[in-house]
């Protein structure tokens, strides 16, 4: 059972406030990663990390920040929300002891900035 | 760019039929595909993955198709069950980014 959890599940905030999506996994993975995802819509990923101290942005251009200081928790900051970041965002972890990078994702953060 | 597509169409079927799933790749040749369920409101669960030398893998009502001449993926359920209704996501990894990248999903509903 995968362990990744993410708070809070709903936000809603007006223009202009700062706000921190949580994650965090207890499955000891090294690779975390944060997609964003529109209704009816691919996920695009914003930000992933590779390990403590590493992090890198993703194929989608995102004004939002993350952070990695220990491994079981990467969370994203959005300095000014504003509505264009309305959206919902899944964090997710994985395991290359595979080779294959299976993914397990968290239930997700639906964000609404009014 | 690599792209991967599956038909944005909802898929709509009588219970106890089989549902096919089809996820076609673009640009590349990716070394394994996965398939992952999604249900409202929720993130992606990690369902099956074919790498490009298996034909076909199986699991339990599930069984997924690798064509690299076609450069597509087939996911069948079959017996569906209303349980079954659900968006199913196609992933590969990108040799150019080294990423996961996912499709747009079809949504499957099963009706009793």
């Amino acid at each position: 059972e995968a362990d990744i959890y993410q708070t809070p599940r709903y936000l809603v905030i007006g223009t202009g406030k700062k706000i921190t999506l949580e994650c965090s996994q207890t499955m000891g993975h090294d690779k975390m990663y944060w997609y964003q995802q529109d209704p009816g819509m691919e996920l695009h990923l914003i930000h992933y990390s590779y390990g403590v101290n590493s992090t890198e942005k993703g194929d989608l251009s995102s004004e939002s920040t993350v952070s990695r200081i220990r491994t079981e928790h990467f969370p994203l900051t959005l300095e000014s929300a504003r509505p264009s970041h309305t959206s919902q965002y899944l964090c997710a972890s994985s395991d290359w002891t595979s080779g294959y990078n299976e993914q397990f994702f968290g239930p997700g953060t639906r964000l609404t900035v009014l | 760019s690599q792209k991967i597509e599956q038909n944005s169409e909802a898929l709509n079927i009588q219970e106890g039929k089989t549902a096919t799933l089809t996820c076609n790749y673009t640009n590349y040749s990716p070394a394994y595909l996965q398939w992952y369920r999604q249900d409202p409101g929720r993130g992606p669960v990690f369902l099956l993955l074919i790498r490009e030398n298996e034909k076909e893998k199986r699991k339990e009502r599930l069984k997924v198709t690798f064509d690299t001449t076609l450069k597509q993926s087939l996911f069948h359920i079959t017996a569906s069950q209303p349980a079954d209704s659900a968006t199913y996501l196609c992933a590969s990894l990108s040799s150019n980014t080294g990423k996961l990248i996912f499709g747009q999903g079809t949504t499957l509903q099963v009706k009793p």
